[in-house]
């Protein structure tokens, strides 16, 4: 239940092509599903998030898709940039006890080749 | 405004001692919360404390514990050292932990235990 499964564990993929990462959840009471991103010796920073309620939101070239009947949801990086390898969560939120819980996947090392 | 920062960022300890962490939050967030990232696991949610009192905390044995001061500033112990316990130790913080989800992640701390 208080799982988030994530897919692949890593991704090479060539500079301009389209970077999928894929996220599966099972606890319906998760309210907020967020993207971070960790370069090597940083932390996570948000990169994208969403609600439920929404479809789909896109902030320039990272769009997340979101199927709520399917309990899944997906970051999509186009135009892939060398600088956007990293490694990439996702994550799902939601509260407990008057405070929001973060519950993150497993991550994926994401390579773009130049 | 200067970031979430941590303190050591970088520490080495013996198995059986006890360590502390130290975060001091981004001025004006009250919400610190703290997670463990290791290879193998991933992510994992330790604790979060809000005004000086834990809200919620992870699947971690009593080992783990932690405290917030006036000012938001927060530490997390570790007593008994084991050698599982090598991970990044890292430490978010947010505005006031309710309606706002977003997290600012500071660097971590690198324990590693020998």
């Amino acid at each position: 239940q208080q799982q988030v499964k994530q897919s692949p564990q890593s991704l090479i993929v060539q500079k301009g092509g389209i970077s999928i990462i894929n996220c599966a959840y099972e606890n319906t009471a998760f309210d907020y599903f967020p993207w971070y991103q960790q370069f090597p010796g940083k932390g996570p920073a948000l990169l994208i998030a969403i609600r439920p309620d929404v479809s789909e939101k896109k902030e320039g070239r990272f769009t997340i898709s979101f199927n709520k009947s399917a309990k899944q949801f997906s970051l999509h990086i186009m135009d892939s940039q060398p600088g956007d390898s990293a490694t990439y969560f996702c994550a799902a939120s939601r509260y407990v006890q008057g405070a929001q819980k973060l519950v993150f996947g497993q991550g994926t090392r994401l390579t773009i080749n130049p | 405004k200067a970031g979430v920062t941590q303190t050591p960022r970088y520490l080495i300890k013996t198995r059986g001692q006890q360590v502390t962490l130290s975060c001091s939050p981004i001025s004006g967030h009250r919400s610190v919360s703290w997670y463990q990232q290791t290879p193998g696991q991933g992510l994992q949610f330790l604790f979060e404390y809000f005004s000086e009192t834990q809200r919620n905390k992870g699947n971690f044995p009593g080992r783990f514990s932690g405290r917030q001061f006036s000012n938001s500033r927060s530490e997390m112990n570790v007593s008994t050292l084991e050698l599982g316990d090598s991970a990044l130790y890292l430490c978010a913080s947010s505005p006031d932990g309710t309606g706002t989800y977003e997290q600012y992640f500071g660097p971590g701390t690198r324990l590693t235990v020998t």
